[in-house]
């Protein structure tokens, strides 16, 4: 079974530039996450889709993160305009339906805003 | 609102001595606590996982013992290896909002 898949792995931009990370979530699974990960931190939970739909969006910065789940199946996450402060490791999970508390974990996309 | 704490590393062991990483929670209701690990250049996996008080949860010789009286969720490893070096994650789980929260982790070195 493939896992969760993520690209790019690494990104380097400049403050003020945008970016997206695409995920591609285990197949079947219909629910999948969005986290930041700062250096030396546990991942912090960005948003959640279930389908095509947003479950759970509260810790998502909306004034320059938006995040889509087109088809209920590969998702988007976007930052414009970056800052500093949004260097990271964005890690996308996934789960299945019935059971809510598994998910699982692509590699992350490393950011660097310089 | 809910949060792990973990105890900060970097743990520095030698090979075959003990591991034990101390995990405590701050939570409202019956959380399931797991253990994820982060090898590396790779993205987190489970390690173990207890869903109800006094459950142990056990995989690749690390353990657990979810303790709701002292809210804690302590790993453990009896002789670890090299390939044990890592950054383990403590989180719990609340079926309402389908939220993980981890804590901040804490990376362990494993030396010949």
């Amino acid at each position: 079974e493939a896992g969760v898949a993520q690209s790019p792995r690494y990104k380097i931009i400049e403050k003020r530039q945008s970016v997206a990370f695409w995920c591609n979530p285990i197949s079947g699974h219909a629910t999948l996450y969005w986290y930041q990960q700062i250096l030396g931190q546990g991942p912090k939970l960005l948003i959640q889709f279930q389908n095509n739909g947003v479950v759970d969006d509260s810790q998502l910065p909306k004034d320059r993160f938006s995040a889509e789940r087109l088809k209920g199946v590969d998702s988007t996450l976007k930052i414009q305009p970056a800052k500093l402060e949004d260097s990271a490791v964005y890690l996308c999970a996934s789960g299945p339906l019935r059971v809510t508390d598994t998910q699982y974990f692509g590699p992350g996309t490393r950011l660097t805003v310089l | 609102g809910d949060s792990v704490t973990q105890m900060e590393g970097p743990v520095t062991l030698s090979e075959e001595a003990f591991l034990t990483i101390n995990c405590t929670y701050t939570a409202t209701g019956y959380p399931s606590l797991f253990w994820y690990v982060q090898y590396p250049g790779e993205g987190l996996q489970l390690l173990l996982k207890a869903t109800k008080a006094d459950d142990k949860g056990s995989n690749k010789g690390f353990e657990a013992t979810y303790r709701k009286e002292t809210t804690s969720f302590h790993l453990e490893k009896g002789s670890v290896q090299v390939s044990d070096s890592a950054v383990y994650f403590c989180a719990l789980f609340k079926a309402a909002g389908n939220k993980l929260t981890f804590g901040g982790g804490t990376r362990v070195l494993v030396k010949p």
